[in-house]
């Protein structure tokens, strides 16, 4: 069966500072890979989406970035972090097939930027 | 993507039966309809997805008229637990690699 890991869970980081997040997925492959933000109370934002190694589209311009070094492998990052980057992070993962799809979570990192 | 319209919030009691109604006026002709539930501090889980008239899973339904120009999802019985933000999507997957999501719908169950 298909998994979705993402960690960590929890992360309080300094203004300024560096951030990597990562998210892997199992049981599949050539899957497509989201990076949603969810500020609190508030909606998901798509902030990158991904259909294959290398290849990243960005939603919103903004202090991250995306990468995808391998197949099933979904990399969140900033250089330098800003107060406004605090949030609920989620990475998600969906197949290619029909018409009809779902997309399936991973269980999140919140994000406190101090 | 078809753009979606669906309430802010709802109130509803234990036992009852919630219907929370979608309009996507604009959907395709290729396009699914699919419904996300999200509790606090964690991440959207499918709950139900349909093309036309009625489909119904051990969570809910989802009934989707001829036009196709909105859909409502029926939860039967809520429970507290059900508290939770239902997200209506409509897409093709053939068409948009993106998913994105509105808003949602805020369903409060009271005791």
């Amino acid at each position: 069966s298909q998994t979705i890991h993402q960690w960590p869970a929890t992360l309080v980081q300094p203004v300024g500072s560096p951030l990597s997040l990562e998210c892997t997925v199992e049981g599949t492959s050539n899957p497509n890979l989201y990076w949603y933000r969810q500020a609190a109370g508030r909606g998901l934002q798509l902030l990158f989406y991904s259909v294959g190694i290398g290849q990243i589209s960005s939603e919103v311009p903004q202090n991250l970035s995306a990468s995808r070094p391998q197949d099933r492998q979904f990399i969140l990052s900033s250089k330098k972090l800003l107060l406004s980057d605090s949030g609920f992070y989620l990475c998600a993962w969906s197949t290619h097939r029909g018409g009809d799809t779902e997309a399936f979570f991973g269980q999140g990192t919140r994000l406190t930027v101090v | 993507l078809a753009k979606t319209t669906q309430p802010i919030s709802m109130d509803s009691y234990e036992g009852q039966e919630v219907n929370i109604t979608c309009s996507h006026n604009n959907i395709a002709t290729n396009d699914y309809i699919t419904w996300y539930q999200q509790f606090p501090s964690q991440g959207p889980r499918f709950i139900i997805q349909g093309y036309k008239t009625k489909v119904t899973n051990e969570v809910a339904s989802l009934f989707i008229p001829a036009d196709r120009k909105s859909s409502t999802l029926s939860l039967p019985r809520v429970s507290l637990s059900d508290t939770a933000v239902y997200y209506c999507l409509v897409g093709d997957a053939r068409r948009d690699d993106k998913i994105i999501f509105g808003k949602g719908t805020r369903l409060h169950i009271l005791p």
